[in-house]
């Protein structure tokens, strides 16, 4: 089965300076691979997806993640971290070939990321 | 124009009784999907519906009976609330068709379940 682990629980930046999360994953196929965004007490938000198509991919709200297969990587960034940012993040990949052809996504643990003034 | 909501939001009950959380989409989607997601965040996905069939049933205890009257309704019944039961559910839906990964899955906002 798939999995993606991430490699930082809490991510602290100050507003204005990048925003860099952390995402590895575990795939013996070419994965699809997502980026939710959780804000306090809500539902969660797709921020980008990646399926095998450009590696650069970009996401809403200035976020992009890029696809590194040499590095089994999928790591989120954003030029300049916005108060509004703060949240959980969770990094998914989609366990397609080992859940009957139908689309079970696995989440990582989430990083929570805090944005200072 | 809600994509996916979620009745209750939030759920208090008493361990041992019987409780259902409703979920409705009005994406047109096929596949409807319910979550759980514990007091740490870690997110796990418990249930699917395809067209009102169950394709993906994770290790869950049977006190717990999803139920699709239609293709945009998935309720979930958990009979026997025990204090583990605890957390926020989700349920979401997506436009999967077999074979396809690619689409994403929209989220309803979470219901979240006390049971003391």
């Amino acid at each position: 089965a798939q999995s993606v682990t991430q490699l930082d629980s809490h991510v602290s930046v100050s507003e204005g300076t990048p925003v860099l999360l952390r995402c590895n994953y575990s795939s013996s196929y070419s994965p699809s691979l997502f980026w939710y965004v959780q804000h306090p007490n809500k539902g969660l938000q797709l921020l980008l997806k990646y399926t095998s198509a450009a590696t650069l991919v970009k996401g809403i709200n200035g976020f992009e993640a890029e696809f590194k297969k040499s590095e089994t990587s999928f790591h989120l960034t954003k030029p300049s971290a916005h108060m509004s940012d703060a949240a959980e993040y969770f990094c998914v990949v989609s366990d397609l070939p080992f859940s009957g052809g139908y689309n079970k996504l696995i989440f990582g643990a989430g990083t929570r990321l805090a944005v200072h003034p | 124009d809600t994509a996916v909501s979620q009745t209750p939001k939030y759920l208090v009950t008493q361990m041992g009784n019987d409780k259902s959380i409703k979920c409705e989409q009005n994406l047109g989607h096929d596949t409807m999907y319910w979550y759980k997601q514990d007091s740490k965040k870690f997110l796990k996905i418990m249930f699917s519906y395809n067209n009102k069939e169950l394709i993906i049933n994770e290790t869950v205890p049977n006190r717990f009976s999803p139920k699709s009257p239609d293709k945009a309704h998935l309720n979930l019944h958990i009979n026997s609330l025990e204090l583990g039961d605890s957390a926020v559910y989700f349920c979401a839906s997506s436009q999967d068709e077999k074979g396809e990964n690619s689409y994403e899955q929209y989220f309803g906002p979470g219901t979240r379940l006390t049971v003391t």
